[in-house]
């Protein structure tokens, strides 16, 4: 079967880096995805990866290893307002996105 | 303002009524989604539709129908709801199914069958 993992619940202080993990077993890959998603709200796009490597965008960084079926995204210089679910969505043979379960991440000051 | 809108924002309804949950975008994207979203679950992919006149089933299809008469419009229809779809449902779209683009994603639906 299909399967992505990230870890349920993270904590981190404002100001710090944080570093969300996610692996994954799909049937094909096309693309990974990370999307952010406040409470109650919807998710909004943060990175795409279809090549290995590091993908920067701010203080937003998300990094992808094809052969090891995994990725993470990197937030620095953490604010309060980080403090959101953080979904991890593979893009399968058929063009079909499987998504994690997200990570809270917790941010105190 | 551009994107995707969703209505009812909430509903609650009655075991065995008919539900219709309405999507609308005008970004002319090709591919519209369905999802639903559960606690501790990923986003569960319902029915897509890669083009107006065309849908398909996704994961977890049964219990639900969609239609996509044009480009704008992908209602999602509950025949008989049942206590288990109770879930909060987004609709999402992007430019085509197979391309590297984002998905844009509605406010959501918090629908608690009872």
């Amino acid at each position: 079967g299909q399967n992505i993992d990230q870890p349920t619940e993270m904590t981190a202080t404002e100001g710090a880096i944080v570093q969300i993990n996610c692996t994954y077993q799909t049937s094909g890959f096309n693309g990974l995805f990370w999307y952010q998603q406040h409470a109650g709200e919807a998710p909004t796009f943060l990175s795409y990866n279809v090549l290995d490597g590091l993908e920067e965008k701010g203080r937003f960084s998300s990094f992808l290893s094809r052969s090891k079926g995994y990725s993470y995204l990197l937030l620095k210089e953490l604010q309060m307002k980080d403090s959101a679910s953080y979904l991890c969505a593979v893009r399968d043979s058929n063009y079909q996105l499987i998504w994690g379960a997200g990570t809270k991440l917790i941010i105190k000051p | 303002i551009a994107g995707i809108t969703q209505a009812p924002t909430s509903q609650i309804l009655a075991a065995g009524r008919r539900m219709t949950l309405r999507c609308t975008q005008d970004m002319r994207h090709n591919a519209m989604y369905w999802y639903r979203q559960d606690l501790g679950l990923g986003l569960r992919l319902i029915h897509y539709s890669n083009t107006a006149g065309t849908t398909g089933k996704g994961e977890v299809p049964d219990g639900y129908s969609v239609s996509r008469a044009n480009t704008d419009d992908f209602p999602l229809t509950l025949a008989s709801a049942v206590p288990s779809q109770t879930s909060v449902y987004f609709c999402a779209s992007s430019e085509g199914a197979d391309n590297t683009g984002e998905l844009f994603f509605g406010e959501g639906s918090r629908l608690t069958v009872l």
